[in-house]
């Protein structure tokens, strides 16, 4: 089982629509997670941390889900810039690394 | 401020040639990353370097790749024989510190190298 797994998508959906998206982890002592925003042919750039409590940024909410072992992002009134492929990582407990998922593409139609 | 720098953008060779990437980490940043992205997934990490000590390259295919930041500055990233499977991007990170809170790395563009 990957440690990391996000639905591959492609997502497609109508400019102003809500979508959301999850990323799924098996690893219980992951403890730091994030969202990251990958544009075609360019590098990841962090969108926002995901933290316990849930935060909100603008139209993004993320959001952990300890119990069930998945963060999800929420795009409210998506623009046709929000389209890009959305990565998910964290950090395992104990191992210095940044762990992605292979990440869930979104593609917003006018 | 300047962001992470690599060289080449582009590289084509054929297998069994050799190849080199170059980083250059954003100024003051003790770590930097090599990640390796294959078409349809998400960066893996290959070596994470703390300063020129290397914390972690327990995926880095020792047989064929080899990386090095002597003076905890720059880095490069070599692939010696290269194979058809290591075509891909390699991205390089930099940050401040090594944080298990998850310190910003920031990314290279990348260099995008393909094995014919």
């Amino acid at each position: 089982r990957k440690e990391v797994e996000q639905d591959p998508g492609p997502f497609n959906v109508p400019e102003g629509a809500t979508v959301a998206f999850n990323c799924t982890y098996s690893n219980s002592a992951s403890q730091s997670f994030f969202w990251y925003r990958q544009d075609c042919r360019k590098e990841p750039k962090l969108l926002m941390s995901v933290y316990s409590s849930g935060n909100e940024d603008g139209r993004f909410t993320a959001q952990l889900n300890r119990a069930s072992q998945y963060i999800s992002l929420l795009i409210r009134d998506s623009k046709l810039s929000d389209s890009a492929t959305y990565l998910c990582a964290m950090i395992i407990q104990g191992a210095q690394k940044l762990v992605f998922g292979q990440g869930t593409r979104l593609t917003i139609n006018p | 401020e300047a962001g992470v720098a690599q060289s080449p953008r582009y590289k084509i060779i054929e297998k069994r040639q050799s190849v080199a990437f170059w980083c250059n980490p954003i100024s003051g940043h003790a770590t930097l990353y090599w990640y390796q992205q294959i078409l349809g997934q998400g960066p893996k990490l290959l070596i994470q370097f703390q300063n020129n000590g290397v914390v972690d390259d327990s995926q880095l295919p020792k047989d064929r790749f080899s990386a090095e930041r002597l003076k905890g500055v720059d880095s490069t990233l070599k692939i010696q024989p290269a194979k058809l499977e290591d075509s891909a991007v390699y991205l390089c990170a930099s940050s401040l510190e090594w944080s298990s809170v998850g310190e910003t790395q920031y990314f290279g563009p990348g260099t995008r190298l393909l094995v014919l």
